[in-house]
Formats: structure tokens, C-alpha cells, sequence
């Protein structure tokens, strides 16, 4: 059972440039959402999706651009890099949208911006 | 808005003893709190959830927690601690969005050393 799934696990960009975070879940869960991990700083959530075709920010959403096509995927898109943006990035899932359902979460990607 | 706070940011103790992990929160309404563990390199696992009810909750690989609401606490507990608990640990409490989501606020973790 491979629960949630991000790739990839390493990533370094320079300043400006593109790319996405993948994250899959296998779970058939309905709310999927996207935190980032700063020291001394806890979670944050930056995007979330309540069912596929809905998307709405979260707590740090600029920079960061999401889409649910799927139940399975929910993408994360950074358009142009910062250095501001080097995190550890956790995609996480959960049956329901419900404040009480708890999240699943994927074992990260580790993004720096130089 | 909530907030949770963990006052510990490491904590050494040798294996066998008992362990206690302070954790604090603030929210306007019945809160529903969780705690996470992760290991080095890895994504956060749910240790237990508080929703309502029995204000002691077990959880899994022998913890337990117990919410206070005078306290304003949900303190995670382990009376025998083993060296493969030493991780960091989170303490989150969750809220629902105006957009139909939640988010789960985060303390800023605790790191667990055990010593042998």
C-alpha cells in the first residue's frame, strides 16, 4: 500500500526557474493539501483541494500554483524560484475535508532555491 | 486564530524512563488535537487524535495523551521510552476552512534524544 507519494525526494534550482512537485495518493482520499516545513516554524499550509477541479490557498499560498484533474494528483508549481522558497515540502491526504479526519502524509521533497 | 505551542524544544531522557511532551493550544471552539511523529527523512505519522470524549487517548507504539481543557493542554505521555522513539514530535490542532478544507496548525516540534 504506498499511501502517499511525492517525487522528488531532492531538488536544487536556481533562482527564477520552474518546476513541479508531484504527489499521488492511492487512497482514493478526497482532500489533498500541500504544507511546507521551515525550522522553528512548524507546518504551514500553503494550497488544498477538496475533491477534483477545486483548489483553494492555504495559510502561504503566494508563489505556488496547484490543480486537482484527478482524485490521485495534486500537483505543486512553483512558477519562478526563490531563495525564500527553500523548505522541505509534504503533500498530505485524508478521507474527508472534515477538521477531524486525519492526514496522511508523504515522506517530503527537499527543495533548495540558490 | 489557533495557535499551539510546544515549550520544549529538545528533550534527552534514557531509555526505560518515562517521557512527557507539553503541548499547548489555543482555539475558540472544542478543539480537535493530534499528535505526529517524524523520523529523520520521513513524512509525519499520526501517533492519536483527541475529537471528544474520553480526555485520555491511546495511540499507537504505547503513547497516550490527555486533554485538559482548564489546562489548555493535550500532553503526550510514554511510561517506558525506547531508543527507536527518538524523533521529533509534533502537537497540531485542526480547523476548518471557509473553503470546505481544514488545516492543521502545527507547534514548532520537539526533538526526542534517547540515551542508552
Amino acid at each position: 500500500n504506498a499511501g502517499v507519494t511525492q517525487t522528488p525526494k531532492f531538488q536544487v534550482l536556481k533562482t527564477g526557474q520552474s518546476m513541479t512537485l508531484q504527489c499521488a495518493q492511492d487512497m482514493n482520499h478526497e482532500y489533498m493539501s500541500w504544507y511546507r516545513q521551515d525550522p522553528g516554524m512548524g507546518l504551514r499550509l500553503i494550497h488544498y483541494s477538496v475533491g477534483a477541479g477545486i483548489t483553494d490557498q492555504g495559510e502561504v499560498p503566494n508563489g505556488y500554483n496547484v490543480s486537482r484533474s484527478t482524485t490521485e494528483d495534486f500537483p505543486l508549481r512553483l512558477l519562478s524560484a526563490a531563495p525564500s522558497q527553500t523548505s522541505v515540502y509534504f503533500c498530505a491526504s485524508s478521507y474527508s475535508p472534515a477538521n477531524n479526519s486525519p492526514l496522511h502524509f508523504g515522506n517530503g521533497t527537499r527543495l533548495t532555491v540558490t | 486564530a489557533q495557535s499551539v505551542t510546544q515549550p520544549d524544544i529538545h528533550i534527552t531522557v534514557s531509555e526505560g524512563a518515562s517521557l512527557e511532551l507539553r503541548c499547548n493550544y489555543s482555539y475558540g471552539a472544542t478543539p480537535y488535537l493530534f499528535w505526529y511523529v517524524q523520523s529523520p527523512g520521513q513524512g509525519l505519522q499520526l501517533l492519536l487524535k483527541y475529537f471528544s470524549g474520553d480526555t485520555l487517548v491511546q495511540g499507537i507504539k504505547g503513547f497516550e495523551a490527555e486533554f485538559k481543557r482548564s489546562q489548555s493542554s493535550f500532553n503526550l505521555r510514554k511510561p517506558s521510552v525506547h531508543w527507536s522513539d527518538a524523533a521529533e514530535y509534533f502537537c497540531a490542532v485542526g480547523a476548518q476552512l471557509t473553503g470546505g478544507g481544514n488545516k492543521l496548525t502545527f507547534g514548532t516540534g520537539t526533538q526526542l534524544k534517547v540515551e542508552l
